[in-house]
């Protein structure tokens, strides 16, 4: 089946301006993660969503980042104002609690560049 | 919340020899505690996990032990082969939880000839 997905694969931006990164988890996955990964980088925590919970927010590095998920499915992270310190690797993971469904799976990651 | 700590940051070892990768964990609620390989430019995937009802888990030259008590684990690689030149992420959670996975800051791991 589908793994996760995102889009777009690379983002080249001006400083300044603002970018929405998409990710697509698996059908089914009720969590669903946010790392951001500079080149060499461990996996930097951002946010992270689990069901109709509330999402923890506490990895947001500042307030020009924010993310939403729409009807327990769709991500969008969305960077406003971008820096260039905010060059890196954005990547959205799912996977589905409960049972033996803890496996992490990650999607390709969105290559961010800010110029 | 979950603290994890990894060490070392970097390990080189011949190839042909083992390698081994530590962790610790701030929560002893924590129960499952998986490990992953981030091969260059590729997005990270599992390897292998271990639950807190077993001390340890082999599949072929990649065994994973957990002491509860000290609440540690490690990732042991024998006869270690060019392919394992990777990053390796431990991570810890508790499960049947709300409660995030948290991994650990990784492991740069050079196997040489």
């Amino acid at each position: 089946g589908a793994g996760v997905s995102q889009s777009p694969s690379n983002k080249v931006t001006e400083k300044g301006k603002d970018v929405e990164l998409r990710c697509d988890p698996i059908s089914g996955h009720t969590a669903l993660y946010w790392y951001r990964q500079s080149l060499g980088q461990g996996l930097e925590f951002l946010i992270y969503f689990q069901g109709n919970s509330a999402p923890d927010k506490s990895g947001l590095p500042s307030d020009r980042f924010s993310a939403e998920r729409t009807g327990g499915s769709v991500s969008t992270l969305t960077i406003q104002r971008t820096q260039q310190e905010d060059s890196a690797v954005y990547l959205c993971a799912s996977n589905v609690r409960g049972g033996e469904g803890y496996e992490q799976y990650f999607g390709p990651g969105t290559r961010l560049t800010v110029t | 919340g979950e603290n994890v700590e990894q060490h070392p940051s970097t390990l080189s070892v011949q190839e042909g020899d083992s390698a081994v990768i530590k962790c610790t964990y701030s929560d002893s609620a924590s129960n499952y505690f998986p490990w992953y390989k981030q091969e260059l430019g590729k997005r990270p995937q599992l390897i292998i996990d271990i639950r807190s009802n077993v001390g340890e888990k082999k599949d072929q030259r990649i065994a994973v032990t957990l002491n509860k008590t000290a609440k540690h684990f490690s990732l042991h690689i024998t006869e270690t082969q060019p392919e394992d030149s990777a990053v390796y992420f431990c991570a810890a959670i508790i499960t049947g939880t709300a409660s995030k996975l948290t991994f650990g800051t990784g492991t740069r791991l050079q196997v040489t000839l």
